[in-house]
């Protein structure tokens, strides 16, 4: 059974950093790519990030690029997300999502996710 | 970027009902389309791919259609499992965009 389970969130301030871990269990982790989605208290889904099975190839969401980091370590089958000089909008809940492995763009599998907070 | 809107944002329906959610692209996305069924609290399921292929162990009751721009998601018979938000969501090109959303309450 594919698992993913998402840690590292938690209450920071305005301009900080946090580092959110994924630990992915039931699959083989190297052969899929990866991605971070999240969604603000009420609000939809929104796309962060994606990256390849062998890291070669990142994309980002304009609202986080040049501040978050995507990232993995195939050896310890997890997935990472830098996030730096934060704000209020990136409050959510921060899900670690599997891309199909016919449809690399589309998700199907999804962790229980991470709350992040921002606030002062 | 492509900007994906559902409708309608909102239904009202009752158990037994057929159900149908529309989005559509602001361009082509030729058939990378997928839909997605979240329930409170919980993470989004994967329920149609590709547009219309069904994922593996759902209900044949969801069905999904369309290319292009413009596409269904139809519950043909609502059970008391399927009150949920939908949401649609585009793979052709990057950023990576969803839909606003369709909130399946009880009628």
């Amino acid at each position: 059974e594919v698992q993913l389970v998402e840690s590292g969130g938690g209450l920071v301030q305005p301009g900080g950093s946090l580092r959110l871990s994924c630990a992915a269990s039931g699959f083989t982790f190297s052969s899929y790519t990866m991605n971070w989605v999240r969604q603000a208290p009420g609000k939809g889904l929104e796309w962060v990030s994606y990256l390849s099975s062998g890291s070669t190839t990142i994309y980002d969401a304009d609202s986080v690029k040049g501040r978050f980091s995507i990232s993995r370590d195939n050896a310890r089958n997890s997935l990472y997300l830098q996030m730096n000089s934060l704000r209020d909008e990136d409050t959510a809940v921060y899900y670690c999502a599997r891309s199909s492995g016919s449809h690399l763009s589309l998700f199907d599998s999804w962790g229980q996710g991470t709350l992040v907070t921002v606030s002062s | 970027d492509i900007q994906m809107t559902q409708s309608p944002s909102s239904v009202s329906a009752s158990v037994g009902d057929r159900v149908t959610i529309t989005c559509r692209a602001s361009q082509s996305v030729t058939s990378w389309l997928a839909w997605y069924q979240q329930k409170p609290g919980q993470a989004p399921k994967l329920l149609i791919y590709a547009a219309s292929t069904l994922q593996s162990g759902v209900s044949s009751r969801f069905s999904g259609s369309g290319s292009g721009t413009d596409f269904t998601l139809t519950i043909s018979s609502l059970q008391p499992e399927d009150f949920a938000t939908y949401y649609c969501q585009q793979g052709h090109s990057f950023p990576l965009t969803f839909g606003g959303g369709t909130r399946v309450d009880i009628k």
